[in-house]
């Protein structure tokens, strides 16, 4: 059974960081593209970041410069290292794997973790 | 960027009638492969989304097939041919076209 669990959030102050991982069961981490995705309260997915198999790595514009994707595929682990971080930040954050073969859609997803950026 | 808007934001439908959602995209969906990445997701209050369908019209396993999806280029279809109580939320359609995604706002669906 496919297993997605986040940690590392929490509340942090403007322009602090925060490391989110997202530990990985039950499916080959290593062949799998993977996602972060984020809702801030009461309102729709935002797409943050996605990195390939081959640890190619993609960002929505509002977070480039300031946040980092990347895997340990010997941990099956994802993270999100999230630097100068501000209020409109505040969401919570999903991992996400996509469906096997290039298909660019996410099959299985977590149950998320808060991140509050406030002083 | 590719900018996802869907029509109606709120759906209020009586259980048994259908429904139906509208995703349009500001430029073509169509990838350099000549796929089409657009897929549609639900969620239940209180829950993480759960992908229904990918690639326009392919329905998860497990996925009741009252729900459909149609289109091509840059319009979009969510179809739901008789609405149980089990499908209130939000949907959303996600596109994947270049090397990022958006969604879009989310239609909430309700019972009237």
């Amino acid at each position: 059974e496919v297993h997605l669990l986040e940690s590392g959030g929490g509340l942090v102050q403007p322009g602090g960081s925060l490391r989110l991982s997202c530990a990985a069961s039950g499916f080959t981490f290593s062949n799998s593209v993977m996602n972060w995705v984020r809702q801030a309260p009461g309102k729709g997915l935002v797409w943050v970041s996605t990195i390939g198999r081959h640890g190619d790595t993609y960002y929505t514009d509002s977070v480039k410069g300031r946040f980092t994707i990347s895997r340990d595929d010997s941990k099956n682990t994802l993270y999100l290292q999230m630097n100068t971080l501000r209020a409109e930040d505040t969401a919570i954050y999903y991992c996400a794997k996509d469906l096997p073969g290039d298909i660019f859609a996410s099959d299985y997803w977590g149950q998320g973790i808060l991140v509050t950026v406030s002083s | 960027d590719i900018v996802m808007t869907q029509t109606p934001l709120s759906s209020p439908v009586t259980l048994g009638q259908p429904a139906s959602i509208s995703c349009r995209s500001n430029q073509s969906l169509v990838h350099s492969d000549g796929n089409t990445y657009l897929s549609w997701l639900q969620q239940r209050p209180g829950q993480p989304p759960r992908l229904l369908i990918y690639k326009i019209s392919n329905r998860i396993s497990g996925v009741p097939d009252r729900f459909s999806g149609s289109g091509a280029g840059t319009d979009f279809t969510l179809k739901i041919s008789r609405v149980e109580a089990e499908d209130v939320g939000v949907y959303y359609c996600m596109q994947t076209a270049r090397y990022s995604r958006s969604f879009g706002q989310g239609t909430k669906v309700e019972i009237k």
